[in-house]
């Protein structure tokens, strides 16, 4: 059974710092790989998707590595600011495309 | 196409009632799905269709919930004598049939069961 872990838990930074966030999971028969940013109350919004035959993906200020063999992934975002703090979530997709998520982590961007 | 959406954003019903909640996927998307999340958790899968055909039920999804996508279009989620424990928010998404798509999630239904 796939099982998606996230460290940390939650995350305070000041304004301008750059930060990884981590996401493991425990099959690495995975189809693709994808980060979304919660806010309160609301919907996911999509920010990268990586395959499985891809190591990284960027868009703007964010990077998302992935190592299938390892089943590790990491989220980098660089210069971050205040609009940045949601909570952020990694989800795995198997062969039914059916997404298995972690429980995020909760980031705070202080200015 | 603006993307996905869900109705209604807010429910709050008493225990015992039915509710239906709606989801338009985005219209290319072949793929539907169903999740819930309860607060400080990551989304727990509830089923997926593909056009009208259900394809998979979570176990999470008991005798009271049902889903539907009558035309493969739009779908709906229905649950009957709603309990308390039901209390979360449900999210809809969709994707393209293909392996490798990424979701587009809709805003979500937040249902309160008092």
């Amino acid at each position: 059974k796939q099982e998606v872990t996230q460290i940390p838990a939650a995350l305070s930074v000041p304004e301008g710092e750059n930060l990884v966030l981590n996401c493991s999971f425990t099959d690495s028969a995975i189809y693709n790989l994808q980060w979304f940013r919660q806010d309160p109350g609301k919907g996911l919004t999509s920010l990268l998707l990586i395959q499985s035959s891809q190591r990284e993906q960027t868009s703007g200020r964010l990077n998302a590595s992935l190592d299938k063999s390892s089943g590790r992934s990491t989220l980098y975002i660089a210069a971050s600011q205040p609009g940045d703090s949601a909570t952020y979530l990694c989800a795995v997709a198997g062969a039914t495309n059916k997404l298995i998520f972690g429980t995020g982590t909760l980031l705070a961007v202080q200015p | 196409d603006t993307g996905v959406s869900q109705d209604p954003r807010h429910k709050i019903t008493k225990r015992g009632q039915n509710v239906t909640f709606r989801c338009d996927p985005i219209s290319e998307h072949n793929r539907l799905y169903w999740y819930r999340q309860t607060l400080g958790q990551g989304p727990e899968f509830l089923t997926y269709f593909q056009n009208e055909a259900q394809l998979e039920k979570s176990r999470l999804l008991s005798d009271r919930f049902s889903a539907e996508r009558p035309k493969g279009s739009f779908s709906t989620l229905e649950i009957q004598r709603t309990e308390q424990g039901d209390s979360a928010m449900y999210l809809c998404a969709s994707s393209q049939t293909e392996l490798g798509y990424g979701y587009t999630f809709g805003s979500g239904t937040r249902l309160t069961v008092v």
